[in-house]
């Protein structure tokens, strides 16, 4: 069974700073996905950024990138120019491929960050 | 820009009674989802629903649950005699081809009294 681990609670971050979420997953699969959810207070769960597990490139969004290391298991989320509209709750979540009729996300159990002014 | 919709935002609840959360998905998705999270805790998986059928559930989703996709466009979740412990946020999402990101509605949260 895979399992996803965020060993940080909570984080706080000054605006304009740049803040790094962990994330470390076990698994047997070798070919998954990686992603990264933002839970606002709103508690919407919007999609931030997602990995392919086959690639080696680190994915980029904006203002949003990730240093996932295979071999460790590590899932990174970095947010360079933290604004306050980035304080929300951070989910971690991995997907397997297997080609078959479920895609179900595991999920961490989030990391809060607050962006301070 | 497509969106999943729930509906109720909110609905509260006696304990015993049945309740049908509702979802709309993406229209051309083809696999859904229903997602837990107990207030303060993480999202856990309950089921997935693919091809007019579930395709997996967890260990969450007993007897009490069931999940119907009643129309072609619709995709709900009822819970059948509802218990203390079923409060909760519940998420609806839905995905495209396999390996791609499920989009999230914007939940219902379920409050047994």
């Amino acid at each position: 069974a895979q399992t996803v681990t965020q060993s940080q609670p909570e984080m706080s971050v000054q605006e304009a700073e740049t803040v790094t979420l962990s994330c470390t997953y076990d698994t047997s699969e070798s070919n998954y996905y990686l992603f990264w959810y933002k839970q606002p207070p709103s508690r919407q769960m919007i999609l931030v950024i997602r990995q392919e597990a086959y690639k080696q490139q680190n994915a980029t969004e904006n203002r949003f990138s990730v240093n996932f290391q295979k071999a460790a298991k590590s899932f990174s989320l970095k947010i360079s120019d933290s604004q306050l509209g980035d304080t929300a709750m951070y989910f971690c979540a991995f997907m397997k491929q297997d080609g078959g009729a479920t895609n179900k996300l595991i999920f961490g159990t989030g990391t809060l960050l607050a962006v301070q002014p | 820009e497509p969106e999943v919709t729930q509906t109720p935002s909110h609905q509260v609840t006696q304990m015993g009674q049945e309740v049908i959360l509702r979802c709309v998905p993406i229209s051309n998705h083809l696999y859904f989802y229903w997602y837990r999270q107990i207030l303060g805790q993480k999202v856990e998986f309950l089921v997935s629903f693919y091809n007019n059928e579930i395709s997996e559930k967890s260990e969450i989703f007993d007897d009490q649950f069931s999940v119907e996709r009643p129309d072609g466009s619709n995709f709900t979740l009822k819970i059948r005699s509802t218990k203390l412990e079923d409060s909760a946020m519940y998420f609806c999402a839905s995905s495209a081809p396999v390996g791609t990101e499920a989009f999230f509605g914007q939940g219902t949260r379920l409050t047994v009294v």
